[in-house]
Formats: structure tokens, sequence, C-alpha cells
């Protein structure tokens, strides 16, 4: 058990919907990191946030958006879904914001889009 | 690119025998990491590197480094069926300003055999 939490672990909707994918990291870590991962594309680094902030994007769609809590969890928006849209979105925490330090990773919320 | 490439793609080996598989980068790095995968489920951390070492050892793995060739290898000896998994390779990098989420290759599907 890496520590972090990912809610729902699965998600089925249809194109055109919106989903939200909740993200609770380990306790005491800043950094909260989301990635995108399909069969095409592999691993995608989407965006990071630090202790509240935007630290950087990766390959992320407008289409997407993030934000973290003064609670550091952190929330991943997807709307106006797409069949390209279905993939597993994992978040990651770590206790620093640099890039270098090892990523805790949680289980990952799959989503469906039909 | 920022990432590691792993190879080879896939592997299959028989359970007890070795498995090897390498990683290459193009920048100079800080650390590099290795993550086990097993299917679906959320990476998880195998190993870190410094830049300043040139082989590293936890238990049945060991990676070596060679920051002249920006190459790194993972080996697992005495592989067992639950080594079943994708590996990633993940170079820390130094530049960039460090804000930027680890990148990922596409991985080394690696299939032990019974």
């Amino acid at each position: 058990d890496s520590g972090v939490t990912q809610t729902p672990k699965h998600l089925i909707t249809a194109t055109g919907q919106r989903v939200t994918l909740r993200c609770s990291p380990r306790s005491g870590d800043l950094s909260v990191y989301w990635y995108q991962q399909s069969l095409d594309q592999g691993l995608q680094f989407l965006i990071h946030y630090y202790n509240g902030e935007e630290r950087a994007k990766g390959n992320i769609l407008e289409r997407f958006s993030a934000q973290q809590f003064p609670d550091l969890h952190s929330e991943l928006n997807l709307s106006s879904l797409e069949l390209g849209d279905s993939a597993l979105y994992f978040c990651a925490s770590s206790p620093t914001g640099g890039r270098t330090g090892e990523l805790f990773f949680g289980e990952g919320s799959r989503l469906t889009v039909l | 690119s920022q990432q590691g490439e792993e190879d080879p793609q896939a592997l299959s080996i028989q359970e007890g025998e070795n498995a090897t598989m390498n990683c290459s980068y193009k920048t100079s790095i800080n650390n590099l990491q290795w993550y086990r995968q097993n299917s679906g489920r959320g990476l998880v951390h195998l190993i870190l590197i410094r830049s300043n070492e040139r082989e590293k050892h936890s238990g049945r793995l060991r990676v070596t480094l060679d920051t002249s060739k920006k190459s790194s290898s993972l080996l697992i000896t005495a592989s067992r069926a639950a080594d079943t998994a994708s590996y990633f390779c993940a170079p820390g990098h130094s530049s960039g300003g460090g804000a930027d989420g680890l990148t990922f290759g596409k991985g080394t599907h690696l299939i032990i055999q019974p």
C-alpha cells in the first residue's frame, strides 16, 4: 500500500460527459502528479501541483483541469469526454516538488467512455 | 525527449532464469529510478541509483548506471512468476527546474514462464 488513495476505482460514462477523479496523497506529501496511461500512448505526465499551486503541465488537454485543495487532496476534472479519453488515470505523490525524487503511485482510476 | 527508453519492449524467460532490461536516456541526470507495474495496478518504486553511483543492489535486483553511455540496466536474478510485470525507468534530470513529473517510456513487459 503506497498510502495514495484514488477514487473511484472504475468509472463508465458516455461521450460528452464530465467526470471528477479524486486523489489523496500520502500524509505529509506536498506534491501531487497526475498521469494518464493508455495502450497506445503509454504513461503520460499530465500536471503537477505542489502545496496548492500548479507547478508544471505536461500533455494535458484543455478539456482537462485539476486543482489541489488546502488539505492537499487533488481532483482531476475531465470534460466533454471522448472515446479516446478512456484510460487509466494515476495520481502520484511526493514529499518534494522536484523531479528527481521517488513517486508514490495510487492504484489508479480506470475510465471507460462509451 | 527527457524520458527513458526501455529495451527490449517485451521479454519472456523461464522461471529461475535471470532477466536483464536496459534503459537509455538523452540528457544529464541527478539519478535514475526503476519502477514496476503489475497489470492494471499503480507503479511501484524499485530502486534509485544516483549519478555518482555505478551499481546498486536491492535483494534480487541489481542496477547499473553508465553516465558516459547514458544508459542503465536492471537485472532480476532467479526470476519468479511474481516478477511478471512491466518495468519502467525514469531518469531524474538535473536541468529544467525540476517541477515536471518523472517521465516514463513504454516499459519492458517481462513474462516469467513457469
